[in-house]
């Protein structure tokens, strides 16, 4: 069965860091592009960047510039998304996404979501 | 940045309704855009992509259109698992989820 399984909730403090990961099961990691979206409570979704997963280069929206570092290990099937300098706006549900091509490029796999709290 | 605008942002409807909800792109987006369903605590599931093609078993009273600018779903008889939030989302230049729209039952 195709899946992305994440990590478990966090709670941060404020100026800490958070990496979240996501297995891939079902397929091979580096086949597929990674997206990482997130979902403050009660709100929409918003994009924050992607990892092209064989040869590891990554994008990201403007608003993480200098925040967001995406990594993956291939070896596991695994890859992950690490949100410096924390604060409490940060507070989401945050989701990696497969992009296929077989889908029309569009996100047709997510993860579970891994619920991050910034709090003091 | 590509804005997306989605329209209503909810709707009442009850089940066996015909129901469409709109997005609109700050420009041409071409076809690529795709439509999600989520649920409470749950992720999106994706629905529609290239603007009108169906997901593999997505059930087919689903349906998407538009090109360019303006885009929409259809539900084509509403049934009780689809009331949920439905997002569009723009990808032809990096990616834009419009705000969402919240579908409940009259």
């Amino acid at each position: 069965q195709v899946q992305l399984v994440q990590s478990g909730a966090e709670v941060k403090k404020p100026g800490a860091s958070v990496k979240v990961s996501c297995k891939a099961s079902g397929y091979s990691l580096t086949s597929y592009d990674m997206n990482w979206v997130r979902q403050v409570t009660g709100q929409g979704l918003e994009w924050m960047g992607w990892m092209t997963l064989n040869s590891g280069d990554t994008g990201h929206a403007k608003k993480f510039q200098g925040r967001v570092t995406m990594t993956r290990n291939t070896s596991i099937n695994t890859a992950y998304m690490e949100l410096s300098s924390l604060r409490s706006e940060d507070t989401a549900v945050y989701y990696c996404a497969r992009r296929s091509p077989s889908s029309g490029d569009a996100f047709d796999i997510w993860g579970q979501g891994t619920m991050v709290t910034v709090s003091s | 940045d590509i804005q997306m605008t989605q329209s209503p942002s909810t709707l009442s409807a009850s089940v066996g309704d015909r129901v469409t909800i709109t997005c609109r792109a700050s420009q041409s987006i071409s076809t690529w855009l795709a439509w999600f369903q989520q649920k409470p605590g749950k992720a999106p599931k994706l629905l529609i992509y290239k603007a009108s093609s169906l997901e593999s078993g997505v059930p087919s009273r689903f349906s998407g259109s538009g090109s360019g600018t303006d885009f929409t779903l259809t539900i084509s008889s509403l049934q009780p698992d689809d009331f949920a939030t439905y997002y569009c989302q723009q990808y032809n230049v990096y990616y834009t989820f419009g705000q969402g729209t919240k579908l409940e039952i009259k």
